[in-house]
């Protein structure tokens, strides 16, 4: 069936520390967004980026359509940074506007 | 910068009860969803609207829940008689005509009891 998966589901990183998260896709796509679900339970925009790279700040994202996958980098992270990042693409397919969510990698950062 | 809002922050309702979840999308977005979270779970789509007309539901949005913009500025999401599964955070997203982007309001979290 049609999925969205991310990796790793947990994560625990000491502060300063850089990670990797990654989000694949089954199906080409034509949006894709990553949040930040913050500890009150707020959705984040981090980034829409259906293809290419971005950078905001110590954040920045890969999106590469043809081989289907995101990458979510955090650099230099800190205790802020922690909570649930997500990937969303609009599955299934035809469905332009229709986000479905990846589960999530729970990120802690340890002072 | 513009942001959707969303009222109340919390609702504590009893099963059977009829609720009403508020939003205030971003005031020159065309398109309006409604998703939802039941804890410690991944965020579902519940149902996009657009030109006064439901364009997508997803098979949680049965007949118990019903959507709509009363007038130029609200969106609103009514669960007709709440059970005690609908407990979760409910989400409203808006998105521009032309754009994919959707941005997400603060969400409001619904307790049936």
């Amino acid at each position: 069936g049609i999925q969205v998966e991310q990796s790793p589901p947990d994560l625990i990183l000491q502060e300063g520390a850089n990670s990797t998260l990654r989000c694949n896709f089954s199906d080409s796509v034509n949006n894709l967004q990553w949040f930040h679900q913050n500890p009150w339970g707020q959705l984040i925009n981090l980034f829409y980026i259906p293809s290419g790279t971005k950078q905001n700040g110590r954040l920045s994202a890969t999106t590469v359509a043809t081989e289907r996958y995101s990458l979510l980098y955090i650099s230099s992270s800190q205790t802020t940074d922690s909570g649930v990042y997500f990937c969303a693409v609009p599955l299934p397919p035809g469905s332009a506007r229709q986000l479905t969510f990846g589960s999530g990698t729970q990120l802690t950062v340890l002072p | 910068e513009p942001e959707v809002t969303q009222t109340p922050s919390h609702q504590v309702t009893q099963m059977g009860q009829e609720v009403i979840l508020r939003c205030v999308p971003i005031s020159n977005h065309l398109y309006f969803y409604w998703y939802r979270q039941i804890l410690g779970q991944k965020v579902e789509f519940l149902v996009s609207f657009y030109n006064n007309e439901i364009s997508e539901k997803s098979e949680i949005f049965d007949d118990q829940f019903s959507v709509e913009r009363p007038d130029g500025s609200n969106f609103t999401l009514k669960i007709r008689s709440t059970k005690l599964e609908d407990s979760a955070m409910y989400f409203c997203a808006s998105s521009a005509r032309d754009l994919y982007e959707q941005y997400f309001g603060p969400g409001t979290r619904l307790t049936v009891t």
